[in-house]
């Protein structure tokens, strides 16, 4: 039982490039969460999907795109990358009273 | 604007003693609580949860009180152990969606 795992765990991107950070998770939860975390702002959600087949907006959406691909992958993907978006990303799933949270991905847009 | 504050984002607290961390919330909708604790490169790991009907949940060391009137929530840690030093966050969800608005957090540091 690994339980959320995500990957890549560190990159560094030029702006205006493109990448997908991947996460899933073997737990059965129905919910999965997108958030990242600036320094001093704690963690802010980005996208949520509450089951498979559907997604919606979080608190910082622009700039992002999701994809829920089955009940266990819930991808995050930045089309244009932008210096702004540099950030720790985390995703969680839930199994409704809490969330799990994976160990994270360090991204830097030079 | 900031609907779950944490005001102090560092606390240091001798072994053996009482860590008090603090958190303030502003949207009266908010129904259910929780702290997360989180240690550099790691992510932040379920510590313990408060729902609105009650005032107090307990979990071994850690305690967290509710007080709804004043939209305030603290954590306690008795005794404070080396090991709990990390960054505490503060949690709150409203409704059956459950998605968590966080605090900025709280480093404690707990010295030995």
């Amino acid at each position: 039982n690994a339980g959320v795992t995500q990957t890549p765990k560190f990159q560094v991107l030029k702006t205006g490039q493109s990448m997908t950070l991947q996460c899933a998770q073997d737990m059965n939860h129905n919910s999965m969460y997108w958030y990242r975390q600036d320094p001093g702002m704690g963690l802010r959600l980005i996208y949520y999907s509450a089951s498979e087949g559907t997604t919606d907006k979080g608190e910082v959406p622009n700039g992002y795109n999701v994809s829920r691909l089955n009940k266990r992958e819930f991808s995050l993907r930045l089309e244009s990358a932008a210096p702004s978006q540099t950030s720790v990303y985390f995703c969680a799933s839930s199994p409704r009273d809490r969330e799990v949270f994976g160990p994270g991905t360090r991204l830097t847009v030079l | 604007d900031q609907q779950v504050k944490q005001n102090s984002p560092s606390l240091s607290v001798q072994e053996g003693r009482i860590s008090i961390l603090n958190c303030d919330y502003t949207n009266s909708m908010f129904d259910y609580f929780l702290w997360y604790k989180k240690y550099p490169a790691e992510g932040p790991t379920f510590l313990i949860s408060i729902s609105s009907i009650k005032d107090k949940n307990e979990d071994g060391r850690f305690t967290v009180f509710l007080n709804k009137s004043a939209k305030h929530l603290s954590l306690h840690i008795v005794p404070s152990q080396p090991g709990d030093s990390a960054v505490y966050f503060c949690a709150a969800a409203s409704g059956s969606a459950r998605q968590l608005t966080f605090g900025s957090g709280t480093q404690l540091t707990v010295l030995p």
